[in-house]
C-alpha cells in the first residue's frame, strides 16, 4: 500500500524557516516525480514545486520560488520542503503528492494527509 | 499562467440528482485536464485524468467531458459520498501546475 507520512509542520514568526519532510512507502519512491501542494484552510488547492526522480530537475511557483527549496533523498525515501523567509500568506497545510506515472505525468494518485504550516508572529 | 475557472462554487443538490461542473481554462489545455474530489479533512483524490478517464478505483457514475478550454465533469446520480469540493487541474503548461477555484457539492 503506498503511504506518504508529512512531518515538520507547525508554528513559525514572519521571517523563520521550516523544513517539512515526506516519508513514503509501499512503492518505488526514486522511480517518481514528486511533488508539494498546498491548501489555505477553506480555500484551494495551489501547486508549490515538484521534483524528478533523481533530483535533477526542480520546479517552483513563483510565490515561492527562491524561498522554498524541494530536495529528496531516494536512499531514505524522502521528500523535503525548506521553507525560508516564510510569510504569513504561505501559512497553509501542506501535502506531499506522488505522480501517477513513472514518467512526468503530473497528475496525483497519491497523497500525504497533510501538515500545517501557520506563520505568525 | 493558465488560469482554471470553475462554476458554478456551490451546487446545492440532493441525492439521487445529476451534478454538472464546470472547469473553464484560459487558453487550450487540449485533453490534459484532470478533476479531484476533496471531502472536508480529507486529502485530494484523483477522480479523472485527461478529460475523460476515470481513474483507477472511479465510481462509473462519475463522467469527464470536453477538451480545449471547456470541460465538464458530470456525476449522474449523487452518493452521499459525493458531496464534497471537485477541483480540475491542468498539465498542457507548467510550471505553474495550476488548479481551478473549485465547486462544492452541497446537500439541498
Amino acid at each position: 500500500e503506498v503511504q506518504l507520512v508529512e512531518s515538520g509542520g507547525g508554528l513559525v514568526q514572519p521571517g523563520g524557516s521550516l523544513r517539512l519532510s515526506c516519508t513514503a512507502s509501499g512503492f518505488m519512491f526514486s522511480n517518481y516525480w514528486m511533488t508539494w501542494v498546498r491548501q489555505v484552510p477553506g480555500k484551494g488547492l495551489e501547486w508549490v514545486a515538484n521534483i524528478k526522480q533523481d533530483g535533477s530537475d526542480k520546479y517552483y511557483d513563483n510565490s515561492v520560488k527562491g524561498r522554498f527549496i524541494i530536495s529528496r533523498d531516494n536512499a531514505d525515501n524522502s521528500l523535503y520542503l525548506q521553507m525560508n523567509s516564510l510569510r504569513a500568506d504561505d501559512t497553509a497545510v501542506y501535502y506531499c503528492a506522488r505522480d501517477m506515472g513513472e514518467v512526468s505525468i503530473q497528475l496525483w494518485d497519491s497523497w500525504g494527509q497533510g501538515t500545517q504550516v501557520t506563520v505568525s508572529s | 499562467e493558465i488560469v482554471l475557472t470553475q462554476s458554478p462554487a456551490t451546487l446545492s443538490l440532493s441525492p439521487g440528482e445529476r451534478a454538472t461542473l464546470s472547469c473553464r481554462a484560459s487558453q487550450s489545455v487540449s485533453d490534459y485536464l484532470a478533476w479531484y474530489q476533496q471531502r472536508p479533512g480529507q486529502a485530494p483524490r484523483l477522480l479523472i485524468f485527461d478529460a475523460s478517464n476515470r481513474a483507477t478505483g472511479t465510481p462509473a457514475r462519475f463522467s469527464g467531458s470536453g477538451s480545449g478550454t471547456d470541460f465538464t465533469l458530470t456525476i449522474s446520480s449523487l452518493e452521499p459520498e459525493d458531496f464534497a469540493t471537485y477541483y480540475c487541474q491542468q498539465r498542457s503548461d507548467w510550471p505553474p501546475l495550476t488548479f481551478g477555484g473549485g465547486t462544492k457539492v452541497e446537500f439541498k
